[in-house]
């Protein structure tokens, strides 16, 4: 059962482009988590989505951020004109059941020139 | 405010020794608390799981202990090893355990 799969590993994007960010859960979790992680800090919350559903965006900024979890493929987290700001490593984590462990997968470091 | 604060920052031990990290939480209401372990350039792996009535529980070398009444845990590594450099989380579930509040993580380096 291969882990949770996040890709890229590392994205370098200039100032105005889009960044798209794709986890693939471990099979059969249905529970998607991304997390965001700046230099010397904790990992932040951003959003908590199931299948087709937005559970908890209350993490993610209003502007500029999406995420999705279709159906089929995997949960992409989307950002829109990115800033240098957005520099930062990005964690999708996944779990079977609500209040389970959390798996992370290795996260996708942005980097915006 | 929801909050978990972990001492120290970082932290430098020889190899073979021993080490005790902190982790104090302000988080209500509580469901559960863990300590993950994050290895540089990768994502965190969980270590331990207690609930608030739960005070110790082992996972190898490492032990973690929560007092619910003072909101503090530890994790405390034994024999210490080189692969033991990493940093340590402690992490609190919120509620139903779906939302999780993270600590800064304490950095620990194993020096031979």
């Amino acid at each position: 059962n291969a882990g949770v799969m996040q890709n890229p590993r590392h994205l370098v994007r200039r100032r105005g482009q889009e960044a798209r960010l794709r986890c693939s859960p471990m099979k059969g979790h249905s529970h998607v988590y991304w997390y965001r992680q700046l230099p010397e800090e904790g990992l932040k919350f951003m959003v908590y989505l199931q299948k087709e559903n937005i559970i908890d965006e209350s993490g993610m900024p209003k502007e500029r951020f999406s995420a999705e979890f279709p159906k089929e493929g995997p949960s992409i987290l989307r950002i829109q004109q990115v800033v240098r700001g957005d520099s930062a490593a990005y964690f999708c984590a996944s779990s079977p059941l609500l209040t389970d462990t959390q798996y992370f997968g290795p996260g996708t470091r942005l980097t915006v020139l | 405010k929801n909050q978990v604060e972990q001492s120290p920052q970082s932290l430098i031990i020889l190899e073979g020794k021993n080490c005790t990290l902190q982790c104090n939480y302000t988080v209500s209401p509580f469901s559960n608390l863990r300590w993950y372990k994050q290895d540089t350039g990768r994502g965190p792996v969980s270590l331990t799981i207690m609930t608030f009535s739960e005070n110790t529980k082992s996972n190898g070398r490492y032990t973690a202990t929560l007092d619910a009444d003072t909101k503090q845990s530890s994790l405390h590594i034994t024999a210490s090893q080189l692969s033991d450099s990493a940093s340590y989380i402690c992490v609190v579930s919120l509620e139903y355990g779906n939302k999780l509040v993270f600590g800064a993580g304490t950095i620990l380096r194993v020096k031979s």
